[in-house]
């Protein structure tokens, strides 16, 4: 069963930086997302990136501060965040894409409190 | 990139049946057959249960259906059970972009 593991969230200072990670084996051949979810509200989808990398695209309101990007030969896939407010406090998951939104399998998440 | 409109409760009894909607617009939804349903409950990742409108994933029950008409999309759940007591997720594709609705919190009574 495969499985997508986060990782890099924790404690940040407003106006900081933060690189999430997420590992899988197999990553390669996938297109690969990041969903977000702050405290008590919905999914909002984050970004996402096509298997060779070479394609990226991202939410309006966050495609200034927000960059995607994968590793497949060390089987990573990262999101790197910066200018971060508490509007960025939220739980970030990987998924993987099998088609056109499909996510068929998500990781656990991990968090990131801007405070 | 406006969030797909669904209702923030729905609720049933056991044994009944549910249907969650989910508006977009021509932009999304209307034009695209690639709307996703995920379940998610508390404390955990969310779970795909349809995919390209009405294509349940591998081993979601048949009491999980899906439909779209329009602008709109629908969630039923038929039987109602305790364990689908959760939050729901819509989700389309919208050429490059994908979108999510709020969610809507299902109370099984």
């Amino acid at each position: 069963e495969v499985q997508l593991v986060e990782s890099g969230g924790g404690w940040v200072q407003p106006g900081g930086s933060l690189r999430l990670s997420c590992e899988t084996p197999g990553l390669g051949g996938l297109w690969m997302t990041w969903v977000r979810q702050a405290p008590g509200k919905g999914l909002q989808w984050v970004a996402d990136i096509s298997p060779d990398g070479s394609e990226r695209n991202y939410a309006d309101d966050l495609r200034d501060r927000y960059t995607v990007s994968r590793d497949n030969a060390r089987n990573s896939l990262y999101l790197d965040m910066n200018s971060l407010t508490a509007d960025d406090s939220s739980i970030f998951y990987c998924a993987r894409d099998v088609g056109y939104g499909t996510f068929d399998v998500w990781g656990r998440g991990t968090v990131v409190t801007v405070s | 990139q406006s969030a797909l409109t669904q209702p923030p409760s729905a609720s049933g009894s056991p044994g009944q049946s549910v249907t969650i909607s989910c508006t977009g617009t021509n932009r999304d939804i209307g034009t695209y057959n690639f709307v996703t349903w995920y379940q998610q409950h508390p404390g955990k990742a969310p779970k795909l249960l349809i995919h390209q409108v009405a294509k349940r994933a591998s081993g979601v029950p048949e009491r999980f259906s899906g439909s779209k008409s329009g602008n709109t999309a629908y969630l039923t759940v038929a039987g109602l059970q305790a364990d689908d007591e959760a939050d729901y997720f819509c989700c389309s594709f919208a050429g490059g972009f994908k979108i999510f609705g709020g969610g809507t919190k299902l109370t099984v009574l």
